[in-house]
């Protein structure tokens, strides 16, 4: 079980928008609507921000947004700000009752 | 709001077996959710370790199933994690969290970092 693949980094300044991808395969992100993602701050717990694929918890912003194409999912953060600055994971049903983590993407708000 | 905090020793030897445990407050382990460990090593991505269910059913990644054994203890509203075997690779920083009927993991615990070192 393989992890899904991310970018190690992204960047953006302020104002800016950016998109994350994940790409699995068609035994998990191609096959269930069940990609979620994570913020992860330093020394923190990581938090929901996205899940079944482009749903948004309450007390989520709407700069955050999901999506999937095929077996690629992507998470797109609009008017980036400072505090966006974390790592962000996606995750994946794959299947037989397992879960699947992406290898993170380190967000740099320049 | 359900919320859940890691004990467990921070320092274990190669080929000892790695012991958590989460405690649940404000809710009950009895209630239709998962209960999931997750691990983050140095410079690496999170892996799903495997989840719970009240019952005792219970779910294992694959690469982790031969060394990894999760329960639950309702009377203490905990649920524990132990790793057979481990290596340097073990490593990590460790979350426990919880996945809904809705399929996300949320909240997490803050986690506690466990180092696999003679």
């Amino acid at each position: 079980q393989s992890a899904l693949t991310q970018p190690a980094s992204v960047s953006g300044s302020p104002g800016q928008s950016i998109t994350i991808s994940c790409t699995g395969t068609s035994s998990d992100v191609g096959s269930y609507n069940l990609v979620s993602w994570y913020q992860q701050h330093p020394d923190k717990a990581p938090k929901l921000i996205i899940y079944e694929v482009n749903k948004r918890p309450s007390g989520v912003s709407n700069r955050f947004s999901g999506s999937r194409s095929g077996n690629t999912a992507s998470l797109t953060i609009s008017g980036l700000q400072a505090d966006d600055e974390a790592d962000y994971y996606c995750c994946s049903y794959a299947g037989f009752s397992t879960w699947m983590f992406g290898g993170g993407t380190k967000l740099t708000v320049l | 709001q359900v919320q859940l905090q890691e004990s467990g020793p921070g320092l274990v030897k190669p080929s000892g077996t790695l012991s958590l445990t989460c405690t649940v407050s404000g809710g009950s382990i009895t209630s239709t959710n998962w209960w999931t460990w997750v691990r983050r090593p140095p410079g690496k991505g999170l892996e799903w370790i495997g989840e719970i269910y009240q019952s005792g059913n219970t779910n294992y990644n694959p690469s982790l199933r031969s060394r990894v054994t999760i329960s639950v203890d309702k009377s203490k509203n905990q649920f524990s994690l132990k790793l057979t075997s481990v290596t340097a690779a073990d490593t990590a920083v460790y979350y426990c969290a919880i996945r809904p009927p809705r399929n996300w993991f949320d909240p997490w615990g803050q986690g506690t970092l466990v180092t696999v070192s003679s």
